[in-house]
């Protein structure tokens, strides 16, 4: 299995300030055979369930803003919020799907300061 | 657009079968992965499986051969059944689709619908 581990378990950002998280996978997502990363990200806020915000590792998906973005490659990946606003507060989660069983991080609790 | 919505009781005992339903709406369970994926409360999200609208199926081992996922096109559903449950499989239970052709991410969801093991 791919195990996937996010840090950290929780931030508090003041609004209007960056989030950074961090997601590693134990072994490489990305294939070699179109030189994609098989990696999402969730953003899950209580009572609901998780809402696809990027795939492919940087790939926004449609309606998301764009102070939302993904980076990285291979085993290595980050979710940035570059101006954290209220409705953000969520916990966020990755997700492979470069292999089954799928997998998900442990999740990053982000709150405001 | 495609709506998932999950159904079935909320409450199963111990060493029971827990069976749950997601109806399809807005489109067609033909060309797509469909999944189940549960959360026990305040945790993490596990992947239980998939079946693709062929029938065929694939399950997280770590359910130990516990889990079975079905398919009614005539419905566009698709089920969830688990068997000999205890209290760590209490959770909300999620379906969600994945892109067509494909198991990649997960989009849509379900709500959710949470299950109680207890007697």
């Amino acid at each position: 299995d791919i195990v996937m581990t996010q840090s950290p378990d929780s931030l508090a950002v003041s609004l209007g300030e960056r989030a950074t998280i961090n997601c590693k996978s134990s072994q490489s997502v990305l294939s070699s055979s179109n030189n994609k990363n098989y990696l999402a990200w969730y953003q899950q806020k209580p009572g609901q369930p998780p809402k696809l915000l990027i795939y492919w590792a940087s790939t926004r998906e449609s309606g998301i803003p764009d102070r939302f973005s993904g980076s990285g490659s291979g085993t290595d990946f980050t979710l940035t919020i570059s101006s954290l606003q209220a409705e953000d507060v969520a916990v966020y989660y990755c997700q492979q799907y470069f292999s089954t069983p799928l997998t998900f991080g442990g999740g990053t609790k982000v709150e405001s300061k | 657009q495609v709506e998932l919505q999950e159904s079935g009781p909320g409450l199963v005992k111990p060493s029971e079968t827990l069976s749950l339903t997601c109806t399809v709406s807005g489109g067609s369970v033909s060309g797509n992965y469909w999944n189940w994926i549960r959360q026990p409360p305040g945790k993490g999200l596990e992947w239980i499986g998939y079946i693709y609208y062929t029938g065929s199926a694939n399950y997280n081992p770590s359910l130990k051969s516990r889990a079975t996922i079905s398919l009614d096109t005539s419905k566009n559903q698709f089920s969830l059944n688990l068997r000999s449950v205890t209290a760590a499989d209490t959770a909300v239970y999620f379906c969600a689709g994945s892109s067509p052709g494909s198991l990649n991410w997960f989009d849509p969801w379900g709500q959710g619908t949470l299950v109680t093991v207890s007697s």
